[in-house]
């Protein structure tokens, strides 16, 4: 079965602050993986996107990192912002349908505090 | 930011009403999804359509319709309203092909029955 499991579930840290979140997969066959933001009462926002020979992307203070043999994914957050307060969502892209089926994970939810 | 739209942003109805949820883009994409998410739970997909005329139901069970008149709109229409149906419903669109199938979120529609 296809899924995306994201640790922790829920995250505080205080502005300035490095963190970082984690991602296991099992979606087979692979096509890429993608970390979204998503604001409270917002849709998603793409921040990140890795294809399986890629194992790591920047964007900004944000840096993803991605191991396709064990199917882990992490992204680091540094120097935190109170913007930064979201939830963050691990996408898992197969390739095995026309559709470009996107498999979500709960998101770990991030509080920056002042 | 994405070219895609949604209204209402929030709608609070009562138990048997009709209701229309819009999705609309600007990006000409042929591909449009619509995703139900719960507080703390992951994204399902309810339905997704290729193109024009096309619609097809996604992972999640939903007693809502879809329609796909028009490239650009997307529209989503429960026939009558029930308080199982409060969630968030979240609409998408991609491109048919490259962009490694990204998908680009509309902001949502919060949707409350009582």
């Amino acid at each position: 079965k296809n899924q995306v499991e994201q640790s922790p579930q829920s995250l505080i840290i205080l502005e300035g602050k490095n963190c970082t979140l984690q991602c296991n997969y099992t979606v087979s066959p692979f096509s890429n993986l993608r970390w979204y933001k998503q604001d409270t009462g917002r849709g998603p926002v793409s921040l990140t996107i890795m294809t399986f020979s890629e194992n790591t992307k920047s964007n900004g203070r944000y840096t993803a990192t991605l191991d396709a043999d064990t199917k882990q994914s992490s992204l680091h957050i540094t120097a935190s912002q109170l913007s930064d307060s979201a939830s963050y969502i691990c996408v898992v892209s197969d390739r095995g349908s026309t559709l470009g089926r996107l498999y979500f994970g709960r998101g770990t939810q991030l509080t920056v505090w002042p | 930011e994405a070219d895609i739209y949604q209204t209402p942003r929030y709608l609070v109805i009562g138990t048997g009403k009709k209701i229309t949820l819009e999705c609309s883009q600007t990006m000409g994409h042929d591909k449009m999804y619509w995703y139900q998410q719960d507080p703390g739970m992951e994204l399902h997909l309810i339905h997704y359509s290729y193109g024009v005329n096309s619609t097809e139901k996604g992972d999640l069970s939903s007693e809502s319709t879809v329609s796909r008149i028009r490239t650009e709109h997307f529209p989503l229409t429960l026939e009558s309203a029930r308080p199982s149906h409060t969630s968030q419903y979240l609409c998408a669109s991609s491109e048919s092909t490259g962009s490694h199938n990204e998908q680009f979120f509309g902001p949502g529609t919060r949707l409350t029955v009582l």
